[in-house]
C-alpha cells in the first residue's frame, strides 16, 4: 500500500528549514528518502532501518518512529541545491522491494 | 564505474508495436527492478527480480514481461504497446550488503500514439 507523502509541496527561502512527512498504514521494515530534480533520476538520500533511528546527510536528516509507522525527513538552512521532488520508499518485509510516496515538490527560491 | 544503463534513452511507438528495455548493471547488485512514473503517481513497481533467472510481479505488471538471463540485465518487454504505457520507466538495483539502497538508471521516456 503506497505511503502518504506531505506536504505534497513546498516552496521556501534560501536558509529556511522544512519537514516532510511519510506514513504507512502497514508495520514497517525500513524506510528510503530519494530525492528526484527534474528530468534526471531519482537519488539515493539516507535508509533508516529500526524504529527511532535518526540518520543525516549533510543539513538533511530523518527519523523513523517504527510505532507510529510514521518517517520524517528534516532539511536545515536550505541551499537552493535542494530543490527537486522528494519520494519516500516503504519496505515491509526487509528487503527486495519499496513502495514509493507520490512525492513533495521542494522549491527553494534566492 | 557506469552504474545502472539503461538503453534507449527515448522512444515513440505506435499503438501494437512492440519494444525491448534493457537495464545494465555492474555494480554486481542481486535486486533488480522495472518502475514507470507517470505525473502525481510517484513511481510504481513494474516488476522486479530477486536473483538471476527470476522474477516476479510488482504493483502493475499487465501489458509488460521481464527476463533476468544473467545478474547484471534486465529486460522489460512490451508484447501491444498500449497509450497507458505512455511512461518515463526506471530501472533500479541495489544489493543487501548496502541495505538495498537502490541505483536508479537515468531514465528511458516511452510514447506510445
Amino acid at each position: 500500500q503506497q505511503p502518504v507523502q506531505s506536504p505534497q509541496a513546498v516552496i521556501l527561502r534560501e536558509g529556511e528549514d522544512a519537514v516532510i512527512n511519510c506514513s504507512s498504514s502497514k508495520a514497517l521494515y525500513s524506510v528510503h528518502w530519494y530525492r528526484q530534480k527534474h528530468g534526471e533520476a531519482p537519488v539515493f538520500l539516507m535508509i533508516l532501518l529500526k524504529g527511532g533511528e535518526q540518520k543525516g546527510h549533510e543539513k538533511i536528516s530523518a527519523s523513523f518512529n517504527e510505532k507510529k509507522q510514521q518517517s520524517s525527513l528534516y532539511l536545515t538552512a536550505s541551499q537552493l541545491s535542494y530543490s527537486g521532488t522528494y519520494f519516500c520508499g516503504t519496505d515491509e518485509t526487509s528487503g527486495s522491494r519499496l513502495t514509493f510516496g507520490e512525492g513533495t515538490q521542494l522549491t527553494v527560491n534566492p | 564505474n557506469a552504474g545502472v544503463t539503461q538503453t534507449p534513452k527515448f522512444r515513440v511507438l505506435k499503438t501494437g508495436q512492440s519494444m525491448t528495455l534493457l537495464c545494465a548493471q555492474d555494480m554486481n547488485h542481486e535486486y533488480m527492478y522495472w518502475y514507470r512514473q507517470d505525473p502525481g503517481m510517484g513511481l510504481r513497481l513494474i516488476h522486479y527480480s530477486v536473483g538471476e533467472g527470476t522474477t516476479a510481479k510488482g504493483e502493475v505488471p499487465d501489458g509488460y514481461n521481464v527476463s533476468r538471463l544473467k545478474k547484471q540485465n534486465f529486460l522489460l518487454g512490451l508484447e501491444s504497446a498500449a497509450p497507458s504505457q505512455t511512461s518515463v520507466y526506471f530501472c533500479a538495483s541495489s544489493s543487501p550488503l548496502q541495505n538495498y539502497g537502490y541505483t536508479f538508471g537515468s531514465g528511458t521516456r516511452l510514447t506510445v500514439v
